[in-house]
């Protein structure tokens, strides 16, 4: 079966440099929702999407924004990078935003910030 | 959001039952109660939900107790492949949670050979 695909799988920065997550959803889920990882921490709830609007917004600094496009994939961009934004990203896909069904992660980016 | 509390850490023997337990006193009427976990440097994967009713499926099982302020995570038989790091999070079906997970501090489980 078809799963959540994140590229790139590891991607290297130096400071105040961009950089761009993709995601890209299982098969007709039309919902994505993004998460970071810092070393020796539990996953925290960045932002998510449902039919291409932002549904929910959590923790994500100014400096992130992301989109959902029409083909339902998704890019977390992030600007103006600092050391801090080290961590692996992770993104979840899902049919419907409505909290009851399972949430498929992909395997996420690992984020390096020098 | 509705908070859960676990133990910090288990240990188990393989090819034994864990049963590793979840706390959730402030549990709304509808809240489903969600068990993830996470292997090294993976992606957290769904382990098991439900409600109200015990639920199993081929990976585990839950128990919920009757006031749905506890459940339990049942492993029937852990393997070395089961050591990892589980979480209980609770994700609503009304508010404005939008199905967003929630992750708190988990259980390490720790599988012996």
């Amino acid at each position: 079966a078809a799963g959540v695909i994140q590229s790139p799988r590891h991607l290297i920065k130096e400071k105040r440099e961009t950089a761009t997550l993709k995601c890209y959803p299982i098969p007709r889920h039309d919902t994505v929702y993004w998460y970071q990882q810092g070393p020796g921490q539990d996953p925290q709830f960045l932002i998510s999407f449902y039919e291409k609007m932002q549904s929910d917004k959590g923790s994500i600094p100014d400096r992130f924004s992301a989109q959902q496009f029409s083909d339902y994939h998704s890019e977390l961009n992030m600007s103006s990078l600092e050391l801090g934004d080290s961590a692996l990203y992770f993104c979840a896909s899902t049919l419907g935003p409505t909290g009851t069904d399972t949430q498929y992660f992909g395997p996420g980016t690992r984020l390096t910030v020098l | 959001d509705a908070k859960t509390t676990q133990p910090n850490s288990m240990e188990s023997n393989e090819e034994e039952p864990v049963h590793l337990p979840c706390n959730h006193s402030t549990i709304s009427g509808t809240d489903y109660i969600h068990w993830y976990r996470q292997l090294p440097s993976q992606g957290p994967e769904y382990v098991i939900h439900g409600l109200t009713s015990n639920v199993n499926n081929r990976m585990a099982s839950l128990a919920i107790a009757e006031d749905r302020k506890s459940s339990t995570l049942i492993l029937h038989r852990a393997t070395l492949r089961d050591a990892a790091v589980y979480y209980c999070i609770l994700s609503g079906a009304g508010g404005t949670s939008y199905g967003k997970l929630t992750f708190g501090q988990g259980t390490i489980l720790t599988v012996h050979p």
